[in-house]
């Protein structure tokens, strides 16, 4: 059972846009910035997202985030079938002292 | 070009030890936070272990504290993990990555494999 709560599975067609919901409590999310992170099969993860909603470079611009209080979310447009892979959130648990991740969404392109 | 290039990992038998290591190029290495993230074969990123800048604060999940240990020789630009009394359910692939809260960990190593196995 991970701390931060992530759908399992998304789904939509090429073209469309998708949103991932990541959900936590006030040690978390609601207090420190939140990342996203994308893996393909058999590779390490990605940075797509940092600080909420801050792009690394190279990132382009169809993906983006947004927090709310105690929830992130990450959204992707104009989907593509080259965008199916694994999504975490991730952040850190202030009353833990431990980083903690989602449990990750599989995004499907129909 | 920033890189990270993880060693070490292996076969091991239960109650065994193993250390890991995490090679920096391309950045200055005593300037960020480090850390090691695990994948359990099918599931999702779990986080192992974090270090400061100067290596004078670790933090460790629940499920290896007391048996895993992080350190780092800024001076040879090298990660460590240093896992004793292994047990099964701590094989995975094992991934070093550079940043915390702040960044978000932005740079990956490709992985090095630890499986537990009698």
């Amino acid at each position: 059972q991970s701390v931060l709560t992530q759908p399992p599975s998304v789904s939509a067609a090429p073209g469309q846009k998708v949103t991932i919901s990541c959900s936590g409590s006030s040690s978390n999310i609601g207090n420190n910035y939140v990342s996203w992170y994308q893996q393909f099969p058999g590779t390490a993860p990605k940075l797509l997202i940092y600080k909420n909603n801050g792009r690394p470079s190279g990132i382009p611009d169809r993906f983006s985030g947004s927090k709310s209080g105690t929830s992130a979310t990450l959204g992707i447009t104009g989907l593509q079938t080259g965008d199916e892979a694994d999504y975490y959130c991730g952040t850190r648990d202030s009353s833990l002292s431990v980083w903690v991740f989602g449990g990750g969404t599989k995004l499907t392109v129909l | 070009e920033v890189l990270l290039l993880e060693s070490g990992g292996g076969l091991v038998q239960p109650g065994g030890s193993l250390r890991l290591s995490c090679a920096a190029s391309g950045f200055t290495f005593s300037n960020y936070v480090m850390g090691w993230v695990r994948q359990a074969p099918g599931k999702g990123l779990e986080w192992v272990s974090g270090i400061s800048v100067s290596g004078g604060s670790a933090d460790y999940a629940d499920s290896v504290k007391g048996r895993f240990s992080i350190s780092r020789d800024n001076s040879k630009k090298i990660l460590y993990l240093q896992m004793n009394s292994l047990r099964a359910e701590d094989t995975a692939v094992y991934y070093c990555a550079r940043g915390g809260v702040l960044n978000g960990m932005d740079v990956w190593g490709q992985g090095t494999t630890v499986t537990v196995s009698s």
